[in-house]
């Protein structure tokens, strides 16, 4: 299958900073990534979808000023958390859809702000 | 609005017993349906999945699955559960509406006795 990536793993930063998470389609190209955000115990929560060359689309109720979207290329989306709080430490999740229907899930970042 | 709705929160099993995960969802149009699978600390990894064809759905790890339209069903089956199942399963349905957003369920927490 399609394989993900995610970068940074695991992330600790100080309350006020921001953070990017990058996510990489390493064997296919993806048009199409989306960005899930998954607290302790709950299930994944769709937070926005990228579309290479142009604004991503938000879900109702994420804050596009403080989750900023970038799909500057065919297999890399980025995520900047900015003047992150202690209530945005949670797992994101990216995933690249390919072949038109389905969509491959990267490993996770798990952001901790202090 | 659409949802996905996973009956089952918590399931504990003893080893060999059979599983049974429910999986129900809201839409009236054309669906794919999948079932992923994510152990603790790892990603989601795909168990199986249903586009079209035979409602019987084969997957990895001797899961199954199976759609029925008429109860916009697609309950996952494993006859004989082992420890390493232990994990949490979720539910996941993207409509065919051109956005090939997926909507999960909630999940289920599965834990296996040995």
């Amino acid at each position: 299958g399609a394989v993900v990536s995610q970068h940074p793993s695991w992330v600790i930063c100080k309350s006020g900073t921001s953070v990017k998470i990058e996510c990489r389609s390493l064997d296919f190209q993806a048009t199409t990534m989306f960005w899930y955000r998954q607290f302790p115990k709950q299930s994944l929560m769709l937070m926005a979808t990228s579309n290479e060359g142009s604004k991503a689309t938000y879900e109702q109720g994420v804050e596009k000023d403080k989750f900023l979207i970038n799909h500057a290329s065919l297999t890399l989306s980025t995520l900047t958390v900015t003047s992150a709080h202690p209530e945005d430490s949670s797992f994101y999740i990216c995933s690249g859809l390919e072949g038109g229907t389905e969509q491959y899930f990267g490993p996770g970042t798990r952001l901790t702000v202090t | 609005a659409q949802s996905v709705s996973q009956h089952n929160h918590h399931v504990i099993l003893s080893e060999a017993a059979s599983l049974e995960l429910g999986c129900n969802y809201s839409y009236g149009g054309t669906v794919n349906l999948f079932w992923y699978v994510q152990y603790p600390g790892q990603h989601l990894q795909l168990l199986l999945k249903y586009f079209s064809g035979d409602p019987l759905v084969k997957g990895i790890k001797g899961f199954e699955a199976e759609f029925i339209k008429s109860k916009f069903s697609f309950n996952l089956r494993k006859p004989s559960v082992q420890w390493s199942d232990t994990a949490e399963y979720f539910c996941a349905v993207t409509p065919l509406s051109g956005t090939y957003k997926y909507i999960f369920g909630t999940g289920t927490r599965l834990k296996v006795l040995a």
